[in-house]
């Protein structure tokens, strides 16, 4: 079994500061991937990562993978209201499995 | 291009009665998945289908959850009977680069069992 953990499970922050989430796993993965959800609506994929150690960045976004290819994290620079929501990662080893979210609220 | 498309997005019922939920996954692509989300949770991988045979069905539970895919595109997943711990939100996700790479999501079925 592919288990992913995320934490911090929720995180509250005020605009403008900066916050890293963590997707930690024993298994080795072939890729990661980071998807963001809003109420009411299904997932919606931010980045794959690949090789172990890449770093991508999507705007304020930096999403890091692991060297080991086990684990990743997110790092949201000068965050905004809209970056609100449940931030999933997933693995892919021929199947794709859900950690259970880190749950981010900017406020305003 | 047009998305994942399900349907109901809401579905009331009755305990120990069916229900079933339906999915048009993106044209072209092969892999489909249906998962299991309970509010605050992570989606939970129920079946997942490679054209229309099943790669995973580990995690549904099958003396009451069913899923096919027909010639290979469209999905219907059924309970029966439904239980209260079924009350969730359940999403179809397809990809086009096969099992474990980008999944593209629908809506949902937000179905509450009571």
């Amino acid at each position: 079994t592919q288990l992913l953990e995320q934490s911090p499970q929720f995180l509250s922050i005020q605009e403008g500061e900066n916050l890293t989430v963590y997707c930690n796993s024993s298994s080795v993965f072939s890729s990661l991937q980071w998807y963001r959800q809003e109420p009411g609506e299904g997932p919606v994929l931010l980045v794959t990562v690949v090789t172990g150690g890449e770093v991508k960045k999507l705007k304020r976004l930096t999403f890091q993978f692991g060297d080991a290819r086990k684990d990743s994290s997110l790092h949201i620079t000068a965050a905004q209201p809209g970056d609100t929501g449940l931030y999933l990662c997933a693995g892919g080893n021929n199947r794709l499995a859900f950690g259970k979210g880190n749950q981010v609220v900017v406020i305003p | 291009e047009a998305g994942v498309a399900q349907s109901p997005r809401y579905k009331i019922i009755e305990k120990r009665q069916s229900v079933a939920f339906w999915c048009n996954p993106i044209s072209g692509h092969a892999t489909l998945y249906w998962y299991q989300q309970i509010l605050g949770q992570g989606p939970k991988l129920l079946i997942q289908f490679q054209n229309n045979g099943v790669v995973d069905d580990s995690q549904l539970p099958k003396d009451r959850f069913s899923a096919e895919r027909l010639k290979g595109v469209d999905s219907t997943l059924k309970i029966q009977p439904a239980k209260l711990e079924d009350s969730a939100v359940y999403l179809c996700a397809s990809s086009f680069r096969g099992p474990g790479t980008e999944a593209f999501f629908g809506q949902g079925t937000r179905l509450t069992v009571v």
